[in-house]
This record gives C-alpha cells, sequence and structure tokens, in this order.
C-alpha cells in the first residue's frame, strides 16, 4: 500500500527558514495537505492542495510538491511555530487516506 | 463557525465495542463537498485515519480496520458515529473527528478537527 515518509525532527535556529519534507512514490501526482499540531491539541491545517494556505495562516507557511517530494517550508521561524507536523494524501487504488509519520519541529 | 466535538465511553473493555459521537454544529452535515471523518494517534504517535463517511452516505475504511469498523451519520441530528468492534490495547488512542473537504475522487484534506477524546481499552 502507499506510504509517506517525514524525517522524525527538524531543528532551526529563529528566524531561519525550515523545510520538512514528505516523500512517497511520485507524490508530486497526488495532492499534499500539511497539518500542525501543538501538544494537546487537535491538528490545524497550514496547506492543501499541495501549495495552498487556509484563510488565518501566516504568509511564512510555504510549500511544494513535485516529482516524490513534497516540502513545506516556513519562512523566518518563530518560536510559536515550534510543533509536529504531518503530511497526507490520499491512495486512490486502494481508497484510503494516507499521513506521514510526523516531524517535531524544534525552534532552538 | 463550525464546531465539532466527540462524546462517548473512555474507557471500553477489551473485546467490546468501542462507540463515539461527533456533533456538528455551525454547519450543514448533509453539504455537497464535504464528508465526515474519524482519525485516531495513539499516544506519542502519528495521525491514523479510520475512515469516512460522504454526504451521500457513501462510507470508505481503513484496510487495516475495515472488519471492525462502522461509521454512520444521523443527518437529522448534525451528527456522525462511529462503531470499532472487538477493542483490544491497541485500539487506545485519542479520537478526533473532523470535516473533509472533497474536491475531487483524488482530492481530500481535513479542514476542521474536534478537540479529540482519550479512549482507553482496560483488560
Amino acid at each position: 500500500s502507499y506510504e509517506v515518509t517525514q524525517p522524525p525532527s527538524v531543528s532551526v535556529s529563529p528566524g531561519q527558514t525550515a523545510s520538512i519534507t514528505c516523500s512517497g512514490d511520485k507524490l508530486g501526482e497526488k495532492y499534499v495537505s500539511w497539518y500542525h499540531q501543538k501538544p494537546g491539541q487537535s491538528p490545524v491545517l497550514v496547506i492543501y492542495k499541495d501549495d495552498q494556505r487556509p484563510s488565518g495562516i501566516p504568509e511564512r507557511f510555504s510549500a511544494s510538491n513535485s516529482g516524490d517530494t513534497a516540502t513545506l517550508t516556513i519562512s523566518g521561524t518563530q518560536a510559536m511555530d515550534e510543533a509536529d507536523f504531518f503530511c497526507q494524501t490520499w491512495d486512490g487504488t486502494n481508497k484510503r487516506m494516507v499521513f506521514g509519520g510526523g516531524t517535531k519541529l524544534t525552534v532552538l | 463557525q463550525l464546531q465539532l466535538r466527540e462524546s462517548g465511553s473512555g474507557l471500553v473493555k477489551a473485546s467490546e465495542t468501542l462507540s463515539l459521537t461527533c456533533e456538528v454544529s455551525g454547519g450543514a452535515l448533509k453539504s455537497g463537498g464535504y464528508s465526515w471523518s474519524w482519525i485516531r494517534q495513539s499516544p506519542g504517535k502519528g495521525l491514523e485515519w479510520i475512515g469516512h463517511i460522504h454526504h451521500s452516505g457513501k462510507t470508505y475504511y481503513s484496510p487495516s480496520l475495515k472488519s471492525q469498523v462502522t461509521i454512520s451519520a444521523d443527518w437529522s441530528e448534525s451528527q456522525f458515529s462511529l462503531n470499532l468492534s472487538s477493542v483490544t490495547a491497541a485500539d487506545t488512542a485519542v479520537y478526533f473527528c473532523a470535516r473533509v473537504r472533497v474536491y475531487s475522487d483524488s482530492d481530500f484534506y481535513f479542514d476542521n478537527w474536534g478537540q479529540g477524546t482519550l479512549v482507553t481499552v482496560s483488560s
């Protein structure tokens, strides 16, 4: 069945750019969404349709999806961005939602 | 503003059935372009999709849970439910309900989530 893979952790200094990847076979041919989740809270959508930001999500969040890799980029990372980030796509062959294992973003 | 709220038993005995309900307010359950989903998260782990019910009534389930899962909706009461049978300790998790935005057969994402409810399976 289709799987996507994320790095377990990413570290970034405040004000710098963080990149979180999500990899899967021909992922660029699928739509990818991204969510962040802070401890004890429910996930929040930050990107949908590969690169679209919902209203209320800061412009510092951007994303792309091509080839086998989707990338979430956070520019000018702030301490408040520290969270777990999950990518998500749809496995059309098996008719199932697929989540990445999650990446813990640490702002040092 | 759309709100989703999970309710149900927080403690279930092994081999019995886990039952949860998600009450939806601030929006119509039977709206075109949306489905309604259950997702769970084991302690300290990632997100696992359980399944969802489309506004047409069609259901989709995770292949790994399909034999245990039933998702249904009471459209008139604006709520949908999850039944997970024959539970084991591995089913202990926070269970979230969420709205799924459906753009096409290949474009789905979760645009609103409930706060989640912890269900513990005891032996």
